[in-house]
């Protein structure tokens, strides 16, 4: 299985602040019909996970412009710029490039 | 609007079986395969299996193949998922979703205790 890590575990943020999470694979996500299946996710207390960007870079309907995702291969990054107290939780990263899907282990952001 | 909607909390007896319901709602149901993921206490997630409402074919991560059981019934647009044997390490929250993970359902807490 695809191992996702992700880095940092734990997030301390100010309100107002930016704030990036790096997840790595641990084999190339390219998938043969060139798309690239890594999603990132946020668990808010007590919540499901909701979508927030699909396929490396693209937000998903309704979500801020202040979230952004890019990188390539292994390597990708979700930046949350003006944290609002909303943004509060776990992020999660989730490849579906390769079988089985997987997902990073969290990272959990928090009020500094 | 798409909706997902889960059956209740469940409590069980080691070595017993649950079934869960995933109720859709918002969409042609048939139009996208259901996911299921377990989320064990203050823990990541794990991808359990899908199953293909309009066909009825499954797909199933080896690690839960002799645990899971995937069915459908589409007259009701709703998905179900059984666990068997259970054991402990089931105790989670399991969550169905749709399509590639876009939307999810609240999640079923199922808890194993004698």
């Amino acid at each position: 299985d695809v191992l996702m890590t992700q880095t940092p575990v734990s997030l301390p943020v100010s309100l107002g602040g930016q704030v990036s999470i790096s997840c790595r694979s641990s084999q190339s996500l390219v998938h043969s019909d060139g798309n690239t299946y890594l999603h990132w996710y946020l668990q808010k207390p007590g919540q499901s996970p909701q979508l927030l960007i699909y396929r490396v870079s693209n937000r998903f309907s309704g979500v801020p412009d202040r979230f952004s995702g890019s990188g390539s291969g292994t390597d990708f990054t979700l930046k949350i710029s003006r944290v609002e107290p909303e943004d509060l939780g776990v992020y999660y990263c989730l490849q579906s490039t390769h079988f089985p899907p997987t997902f990073g282990s969290g990272t959990k952001l928090e009020i500094k | 609007q798409v909706k997902l909607l889960q059956s209740g909390a469940a409590l069980v007896k080691p070595g017993d079986s649950v079934k869960m319901s995933c109720k859709a709602s918002g969409y042609t149901f048939t139009d996208y395969i259901i996911h299921w993921v377990k989320q064990s206490h203050g823990k990541s997630l794990e991808w359990i299996g899908y199953i293909n409402p309009y066909s009825g074919g499954t797909n199933y991560n080896e690690k839960f193949k002799s645990k899971a059981t995937l069915t459908v019934d589409k007259s009701s647009s709703t998905a179900y998922m059984e666990f068997s044997r259970l054991t402990s390490e089931d105790s989670a929250i399991y969550y169905c979703a749709r399509g590639w993970f876009a939307y999810w359902g609240q999640g079923t807490l199922v808890t194993v205790s004698s």
